[in-house]
């Protein structure tokens, strides 16, 4: 079975930009979640996707922004990037039917802001 | 207060030390991941539980629900497993993760 890869690895942009990062999530998995981790933090919640509907949000502005595809592979979208978006951007995806069987995550996407 | 606490922040310890990675949560949960991180960002998951222990290979993991707390224990520690360890609690109506901040562990030779 495949795991989750997240493309690209690493990005520098310029502040007010925009930009999409994209994950291919697990065979068989049907949702895709979407972390923010800043250095030394901990994960933060940005949203959740499942069966192309975004059913859960963290507490993010609407420039956050995602999309789910009906293969389940998802992008998160970016708009107007400020300093304090540089981080770690993880995805994980996970079959959220009547089995819950955890959760596989990507290696990240390392996003710098300058 | 964070919803999920973790205990140490950072840990250094010697090889061939017991290892105890604490994590305490103040909401209602569906299940709680122990997660590895290492350098380069990528996460593994160690374990996933909903009640009592679980064991694999040096490494086990026990929750007390009543008690909203689950501890990692790294029996015979040795410097590959330097890492970050991340507690996450499934909670929450979309049963989103909410992790905690994590522990630095380093084991020296």
């Amino acid at each position: 079975e495949t795991g989750v890869t997240q493309s690209p690895t690493h990005l520098i942009k310029t502040r007010g930009q925009q930009v999409t990062l994209r994950c291919s999530s697990q065979s068989g998995h049907n949702t895709v979640s979407w972390y923010q981790q800043a250095l030394g933090q901990g994960p933060q919640f940005i949203f959740q996707y499942y069966r192309e509907e975004e059913n859960g949000r963290g507490n993010f502005p609407p420039r956050f922004s995602g999309l789910q595809f009906p293969n389940y592979s998802s992008e998160l979208n970016v708009n107007a990037l400020e300093l304090d978006d540089s981080a770690l951007y993880l995805c994980a995806s996970s079959f959220s039917d009547r089995v819950y069987s955890g959760y596989t995550f990507g290696s990240g996407t390392r996003l710098t802001v300058v | 207060k964070n919803e999920v606490e973790q205990s140490p922040q950072n840990l250094t310890a010697q090889e061939g030390e017991f290892i105890t990675i604490n994590c305490s949560y103040s909401v209602g949960i569906s299940a709680l991941h122990w997660l590895q991180q290492h350098p380069g960002g990528g996460i593994v998951s160690l374990f996933m539980l909903s009640s009592g222990k679980k064991k694999h290979g040096r490494l086990i993991a026990t929750i007390n629900i009543q008690e909203k707390h689950s501890s990692l224990h790294i029996t015979a520690s040795h410097p590959r497993d330097s890492a970050v360890y991340i507690c996450a609690v499934r909670s929450g109506g979309a049963q989103k993760l909410v992790f905690g901040q994590g522990t630095r562990l380093t084991i020296n030779p």
